[in-house]
């Protein structure tokens, strides 16, 4: 059974520096790993999705890794900003492609 | 391109009645999924449906059951309501292939009293 893991679980950082969420998983048999952003009430909004067979992607600030030997993907942001704040999710597909496990998140605040 | 759009945002149930939920799709995508959002147990997977189809199912009781119609437009259904069902109830759309990014409307908001 995959188990997804985020670390930290809050992050408070202030604008401008650059920062890494981390993400780890259990199971390497993955077909892709996604990131996504949720605001307050709202839904999940797709940040960037690596394939198993990709080591990263880029969007933007944004940057993705995957290092599936180890279990392990980090999110970096760089030039934070304000309305970067919101939790950060990353989920594994295994299984199913559409069957994602979700970690818990990390919830960031970009200080002005 | 529209997004996923899900209706209504928010509903409020009394323990043992039903409900019925419903998700639009991006034009387009075939395949829908559907997750539950608590803030115990986080985001669970309920089931996916491709082509009027269910492809996969997670691991939730009976009671939770969906369908897709020809249009790719998604009900959820929850019969006999209990209380831990409260939760925000994420629909999401993707193309179809295993590398497609899976894209989520804004939820519905079920509070079960």
């Amino acid at each position: 059974k995959q188990e997804v893991t985020q670390i930290p679980a809050a992050l408070s950082v202030p604008e401008g520096e650059n920062l890494v969420l981390n993400c780890s998983f259990t199971d390497s048999a993955i077909y892709n790993l996604q990131w996504f952003r949720q605001d307050p009430g709202k839904g999940l909004t797709s940040l960037l999705l690596i394939q198993s067979s990709q080591r990263e992607q880029t969007s933007g600030r944004l940057n993705a890794s995957l290092d599936k030997s180890s279990g392990r993907s980090t999110l970096y942001i760089a030039a934070s900003q304000p309305g970067d704040s919101a939790t950060y999710l990353c989920a594994a597909s295994s299984g199913s492609a559409r069957q994602l496990t979700f970690g818990s998140g990390t919830q960031l605040t970009v200080l002005p | 391109k529209a997004g996923v759009t899900q209706t209504p945002r928010y509903l409020i149930k009394t323990r043992g009645q039903q409900v019925t939920l419903s998700c639009s799709p991006i034009s387009g995508h075939r395949s829908v999924s559907w997750y539950q959002q608590t803030p115990g147990q986080g985001l669970q997977f309920l089931f996916e449906y491709f082509s009027e189809t269910q492809r996969n199912k997670g691991n939730f009781p009976g009671r939770f059951s969906g369908r897709q119609f020809s249009n790719s437009r998604s009900e959820m259904n929850v019969s006999t309501l209990e209380l831990g069902d409260s939760a925000l109830y994420l629909c999401a759309s993707s193309a179809g292939q295993d590398y497609s990014p899976l894209h989520f409307g804004n939820g519905t908001r079920l509070t079960v009293t």
